[in-house]
């Protein structure tokens, strides 16, 4: 089946500095993906839509500038999260659909991140 | 806005028992409704979907219009069931697969 590779599964960073997760389909091109992040004991919510080759759509509230998007390929897209601050401190989750499955979405493994 | 509701957070069964996990959503339209589920240490992977109507793992799942519902069933719960799951909604012709998740139900089944 298809893989959604996730790195780092676990980083920790200072406040003030820049994280980047990155988000890999491994066996197949996805135009589309999406991040993700969960706050403990809170569900999934979806943060933006990466497009290959085009910007990224934000869901209300995602501060753009906060949360860089770049989807320079068919098979990578990378979330940064720029000057972090302890309250950005969350699990990230990416997803990735092949072009030919609709409904279908494959997930990363997640990435926990601690800002101190 | 559409909004999934799983209501239980922790859900205890013993094996053999029936599992049942409620999805409620809020939309007025005829929305795609899925299942995820996370198994400890592993990626959320997709359960089932209502429009395939089909049996995964043991689980079914009927969309109920009437009642905006889409609960998870499995009679008899094995212990590899133990789990994480998500209650999940896109609008179909949505075009890009933006997903609203419920908060997820966690299920530990007793040996």
């Amino acid at each position: 089946g298809a893989v959604v590779s996730q790195h780092p599964s676990w980083v920790i960073c200072k406040s003030g500095t820049s994280v980047k997760i990155e988000c890999r389909s491994l066996d197949f091109q996805a135009t589309t993906m999406f991040w993700y992040r969960q706050f403990p004991k809170q569900s999934l919510m979806l943060m933006a839509t990466s497009n290959e080759g085009s910007k990224a759509t934000y869901e209300q509230g995602v501060e753009k500038d906060k949360f860089l998007i770049n989807h320079a390929s068919l098979t990578l897209s990378t979330l940064t999260v720029t000057s972090a601050h302890p309250e950005d401190s969350s699990f990230y989750i990416c997803s990735a659909r092949p072009g030919q499955f609709r409904e279908k979405l494959f997930f990363g493994s997640g990435t926990q991140l601690s800002v101190l | 806005a559409q909004r999934v509701t799983q209501p239980e957070k922790l859900l205890s069964v013993f094996k053999g028992a029936p599992v049942e996990l409620k999805c409620n959503y809020s939309y007025s339209g005829s929305p795609e409704l899925f299942w995820y589920v996370q198994y400890s240490r592993q990626r959320l992977q997709l359960l089932l979907r209502h429009i395939s109507r089909e049996s995964i793992k043991g689980f079914t799942a009927d969309l109920n219009k009437g009642e905006t519902s889409f609960h998870l069933k499995k009679p008899f719960a094995q212990e590899e069931d133990s789990a994480m799951y998500y209650c999940a909604l896109t609008l179909p012709f949505y075009g890009n697969n933006r997903l609203a998740f419920g908060k997820g139900n966690q299920v530990v089944v007793i040996p």
